[in-house]
């Protein structure tokens, strides 16, 4: 079945780096994506990276992919207080294109 | 184009009455798809369009739950007889058939007392 996991909770300080990690289970999935929610909005989209890569940096966010172990990660270097947000990952189901979302980490950066 | 853009934001209601929500996805991209997002959880998808048709719907859509999109353009979303369990943010988001980028809206937070 579908089901992609996330931590739930990262806590960092103001300049360091925060790493967010997920698992998804399709293996089939083309596409895997990073999306920020701020309290009581949208999602936004910050990132996706196509399953035959293993990298993609943007600007200060860096995404990990490990196809064998189903792991994706989202790094996020001098992580700043606007950083503080729920991050998705998703993976996209390919007959549909519909997202499978985890239920999410709760980013908190300290001063 | 301002992006996706979901009316009403909010949406109070007592419960057994009906709700309309409205999406209109950017103008250009044929794909569009509802989904319900719950506190403390991932958003779930509902369904999805492919310009005016439904292509596919999850079991999470009962028979209370209808979605138009009759030009291919904007969607509706309607809730018959709400109940409580039915409060939650509805997302509405939409695609390019080239792209594989999905924006969302800002949502309709429902509350249903």
């Amino acid at each position: 079945g579908e089901d992609v996991e996330q931590s739930l909770f990262l806590s960092v300080r103001e300049g360091d780096s925060s790493v967010i990690n997920c698992t998804y289970t399709d293996s089939s999935s083309t596409y895997l994506y990073w999306y920020k929610q701020e309290p009581g909005a949208g999602l936004q989209l910050l990132t996706y990276i196509f399953s035959n890569m293993d990298m993609k940096q943007d600007q200060r966010l860096t995404v990990l992919l490990n196809k064998k172990d189903k792991h994706l990660s989202l790094r996020i270097a001098d992580t700043q207080t606007g950083d503080s947000a729920i991050y998705f990952c998703a993976e996209r189901e390919d007959s549909s294109y519909k997202l499978i979302f985890g239920s999410g980490t709760r980013l908190l950066v300290r001063p | 184009d301002t992006g996706v853009s979901q009316n009403p934001r909010h949406k109070i209601t007592k419960r057994g009455q009906n709700v309309t929500f409205r999406c209109d996805p950017i103008s250009e991209h044929n794909r569009l798809y509802w989904y319900r997002q719950t506190l403390g959880q991932g958003p779930e998808f509902l369904t999805y369009f492919q310009n005016e048709a439904q292509l596919e719907k999850s079991r999470l859509l009962s028979d209370r739950f209808s979605a138009e999109r009759p030009k291919g353009s904007f969607s509706t979303l309607e809730i018959q007889r709400t109940e409580q369990g039915d409060s939650a943010m509805y997302l509405c988001a939409s695609s390019s058939e080239l792209s594989t980028e999905a924006f969302f809206g800002q949502g309709t937070r429902l509350t249903v007392v």
